[in-house]
């Protein structure tokens, strides 16, 4: 089945430490996001990508990172700068990444400091 | 400056009771895109319904309806009949027609429906 994968589905992060949260596709998408969210709150744009090796910063890009190396993957590292990372990530793609395009989601990945 | 405004944080129903879920945006644009997603417990958004914005016509689909007002800048939402598997949080969004892709999400309402 054609979908979006995101692991781990839950990611616990020590004090300096930097993880990355993985997010594959196999939809042939062009478009990929990753959106954070956090309890109550609507999802927020961290970084989107319209195609390979090129990507665009989002409301709320400080204290992240992102690779578009291969089309079907966009990984996305939380680094230790991101002072509170606590929140549910959400990675989503579109075929062309224009404005009329539903999105499709992963199942997300929640991620939580020791 | 895009605006999404979903005013009700929670809604608790009974099952086979109507709900109707708010939504009102705020956007320059004259081309714009309305979107609705649900997010059930497993927490994967699922899509729902698009508009664009020379569009007012609603639309039903089985249980579910919308209702798009330009006059009034809403995009309602309404679950008839409503059942325990409706239960869920769903987003009203909004994008414009832009060159640079971005869409904002309202905060979100938690539909919780009792048997």
């Amino acid at each position: 089945d054609g979908g979006i994968t995101q692991s781990p589905k839950y990611l616990f992060r020590k004090e300096g430490q930097n993880v990355t949260l993985s997010c594959e596709q196999n939809l042939n998408h062009d478009a990929m996001y990753w959106y954070r969210q956090d309890p109550g709150q609507g999802l927020r744009l961290i970084y989107y990508s319209q195609i390979v090796n090129d990507f665009q910063k989002g409301d709320i890009a400080e204290g992240y990172s992102v690779s578009r190396e291969k089309k079907e993957s966009f990984p996305l590292t939380v680094t230790s700068a991101q002072k509170n990372p606590t929140a549910f990530y959400l990675c989503a793609s579109s075929p062309t990444g224009a404005p009329n395009e539903k999105l499709f989601f992963g199942s997300g990945t929640q991620l939580s400091v020791l | 400056a895009q605006k999404v405004t979903q005013a009700q944080t929670e809604i608790s129903v009974v099952e086979k009771e109507d709900v109707t879920l708010d939504c009102v945006y705020e956007t320059r644009d004259t081309t714009y895109y309305l979107f609705w997603y649900k997010q059930p417990p497993s927490g994967e958004l699922v899509f729902l319904i698009r508009r664009n914005s020379f569009d007012e016509q609603n639309e039903i689909s089985g249980r579910y309806s919308w209702n798009f007002q330009k006059s009034t800048s809403s995009f309602n939402f309404t679950i008839t009949a409503s059942q325990v598997v409706d239960s869920a949080v769903y987003f009203c969004a909004l994008t414009s027609g832009g060159s640079n892709y971005k869409l904002t999400f309202g905060k979100g309402t938690l539909l919780t429906v009792n048997p």
